[in-house]
């Protein structure tokens, strides 16, 4: 089992739409998680870390759900520049760092 | 403040033949990160340093791939020699500490390698 799976889609959704994202991992000592964006040919940028209260940032809500190991990414009311690669990244420690791990991606079209 | 630098922005070289990646981190951030990214695939993690030591290798193919981050801030990545499935773009990131999450990791543009 790979040590972080998302779901690579493409998600194909009109504006407006809701749409959620899954990522799970594997190890249950994971510390902590992050979703990032990254548009095609350009380098990833976080859109926001993952906390275990769950957190919201406008639009985007973030999940953890540390019994079944995942965390989600809910996008509401998409505009078509929400288009992009979603990429999930979970961390382990190891000798006191953290090292991370990203998922492939999933991709999100957005139309109109 | 200025991002994470990184040179040259492309390359194109035959396989066999060997280069070189550089990247600056940000200013203050101790840990450093380089990542390979093939096309249609997440970054995966070669090298993590904490300032000037290792934390984590245990991806980088050591028989071809070599990394230094001598005075713990600007580091280099070398592939000697090359093969044709190291075409991808190599990603460097930098982060105040591994263990710091308010503001995740910052990318530097990236490399993107063509062995023909």
């Amino acid at each position: 089992r790979k040590e972080v799976e998302q779901d690579p889609g493409p998600f194909n959704v009109p504006e407006g739409a809701t749409v959620a994202f899954n990522c799970t991992y594997s190890n249950s000592a994971s510390q902590s998680f992050f979703w990032y964006r990254q548009d095609c040919r350009k380098e990833p940028k976080l859109l926001m870390s993952v906390y275990s209260s769950g957190n919201e940032d406008g639009r985007f809500t973030a999940q953890l759900n540390r019994a079944s190991q995942y965390i989600s990414l809910l996008i509401r009311d998409s505009k078509l520049s929400d288009s992009a690669t979603y990429l999930c990244v979970v961390t382990r420690s190891s000798g006191g760092s953290y090292i991370p791990t990203f998922g492939r991606g999933t991709s999100l079209i957005v139309h109109p | 403040e200025a991002g994470v630098a990184q040179s040259p922005r492309y390359k194109i070289i035959e396989k066999r033949q060997s280069v070189a990646f550089w990247c600056n981190p940000i200013s203050g951030h101790a840990t450093l990160y380089w990542y390979q990214q093939i096309l249609g695939q997440g970054p995966k993690l070669l090298i993590q340093f904490q300032n000037n030591g290792v934390v984590d290798d245990s991806q980088l193919p050591k028989d071809r791939f070599s990394a230094e981050r001598l005075k713990g801030v600007d580091s280099t990545l070398k592939i000697q020699p090359a093969k044709l499935e190291d075409s991808a773009v190599y990603l460097c990131a930098s982060s105040l500490g591994s263990r710091w999450t308010l503001n995740g990791y910052t990318f530097g543009s990236g490399t993107r390698l063509t062995v023909v």
